[in-house]
């Protein structure tokens, strides 16, 4: 069954330091999102990609966080500099078509920020 | 920010009962999915309502859709051990965020128990 593939699992970086995370999504899927979730809460959304195209970035603080999708497949965030209160679980999902489709994540990576 | 609030917000039952979940929301929806979430991994569709739709049944879950209160549940019958877990609700709304997809806004879910 294809899932959708995320990498780091895990990252502990020191605050200012820049971090990146890696999203391959399922194949054929052209909506791709990233999500942040604080421990206790649900998933937040940080931005939402249509192919290479950014839908939704409203909720990003763009001061720090930027994210590419430069060949409309797989998908890179990053964090720069990383802030303590950057310390949360960042999810990718992908779906066939936007939210009127179900969203199929991945495992997720865990920041730490010391 | 968050949309959907769900109830309880823990919820522990014997295996074997029948554990309900409910979800209040704020706004105008163009569909309202059910998502679970295993300790520390991602999140696993479960089902998927329209606005047009009042109740919905997969497998040993049920769904219901009241537009008019703004609200959902989530019946899961005869419970496992292994259904223990978080259990999300998430509203897509129908504020047009481009390119024909509307955001999905998840609420704070409701942890489930389910003792053997």
């Amino acid at each position: 069954e294809a899932e959708v593939a995320q990498s780091p699992r895990y990252k502990i970086t020191e605050k200012s330091q820049a971090v990146a995370f890696w999203c391959d999504p399922i194949s054929g899927h052209a909506t791709l999102y990233w999500y942040r979730q604080i421990l206790g809460q649900g998933p937040e959304l940080l931005v939402q990609f249509q192919d290479e195209s950014v839908v939704d970035d409203s909720q990003l603080p763009k001061d720090r966080f930027s994210a590419e999708r430069l060949k409309g497949v797989d998908s890179t965030l990053k964090i720069q500099p990383a802030e303590l209160g950057d310390s949360a679980m960042y999810l990718c999902a992908s779906s066939f078509g936007g939210s009127s489709y179900e969203q199929y994540f991945g495992p997720g990576t865990r920041l730490t920020v010391t | 920010s968050q949309q959907g609030e769900e109830d309880p917000q823990a919820l522990s039952i014997q295996e074997g009962e029948n554990a309900t979940m409910n979800c209040s929301y704020k706004t105008s929806i163009n569909n309202l999915q059910w998502y679970r979430q295993n300790s520390g991994r991602g999140l696993v569709h479960l089902i998927l309502i329209r606005s047009n739709e009042r109740e919905k049944h997969s497998g040993r879950l049920r769904v219901t859709l009241d537009t008019s209160k703004k609200s959902s549940s989530l019946l899961i019958t005869a419970s496992r051990a292994a259904d223990t877990a978080s259990y999300f609700c998430a509203t897509a709304g129908i504020t047009y965020s481009g390119a024909g997809s509307y955001q999905l806004t998840f609420g704070k879910g409701t942890k489930l128990s389910v003792i053997p």
